[in-house]
């Protein structure tokens, strides 16, 4: 069962232009959604995060936003640059049991060209 | 300061055979989590600990999954009776505490290839 489900599986972008991936989650009790990114031969890195009490977070050129209703969020990369080519995962944690593992989505190939 | 360390970096072993992955925390950080990240997937969760004991194994896929934390430090998965199935990256990461908002910080993880 795929609790978080992660569009689009790749995307190719122009420097400068932004960057969107989108995700969708089923599980009402998650109360935390990381995004997280991935280098070739790395572990994935927190690059920024929301909780649900907030439509909108932005950290430098990342915005998250989340749509609670619609259990929807997103993330948006502005300006993106050639080093922001990387896997991307959204994730969501906690649950009915207040646990803290994260699921994550399939993950997004984000390639930005010059 | 060192991020969370893994070894080995690559592991090739037969089908069948025993193998033992080691993860060193983040200096500190009380909680431990081990994930497997299959080819073109995001990371699945196994197992957690919070000190020495495993707060949740939910995610271990059968009984050939094993994993220790008997000091609250370092952690071993071990897995028995490897199968080709069970060949992709193993992820460690570690957070200061065990919280639904707490960081966790990955290491860089082992690959597993199994023949």
């Amino acid at each position: 069962q795929q609790q978080v489900k992660q569009s689009p599986q790749s995307l190719i972008v122009q420097k400068g232009g932004i960057s969107i991936i989108n995700c969708a989650y089923e599980n009402t009790a998650f109360d935390y959604f990381p995004w997280y990114q991935q280098f070739p031969g790395k572990g994935p890195a927190l690059l920024i995060a929301i909780r649900p009490d907030v439509s909108e977070k932005k950290e430098g050129r990342f915005t998250i936003s989340f749509n609670k209703s619609a259990k929807q969020f997103s993330l948006h990369i502005m300006d993106s640059q050639p080093g922001d080519s990387a896997t991307y995962f959204c994730a969501a944690t906690g649950d009915d049991f207040g646990n803290e593992k994260l699921t994550f989505g399939t993950g997004t190939r984000l390639t930005i060209i010059p | 300061g060192a991020g969370v360390s893994q070894t080995p970096s690559n592991k090739v072993t037969e089908k069948g055979k025993y193998v033992e992955l080691r993860c060193d925390p983040i200096s500190g950080h009380t909680a431990l989590y081990w994930y497997r990240q299959s080819l073109g997937q995001g990371p699945e969760f196994l197992i957690y600990f919070q000190g020495t004991g495993a707060a949740d194994d939910s995610g271990l896929p059968n009984d050939r999954f094993f994993a220790v934390r008997p000091e609250g430090s370092v952690s071993t998965l071990k897995i028995q009776r490897t199968e080709r199935g069970d060949s992709a990256v193993y992820l460690c990461a570690s957070s200061l505490i065990a919280g639904v908002q707490e960081t966790q910080y990955f290491g860089p993880g082992t690959r597993l290839l199994v023949l």
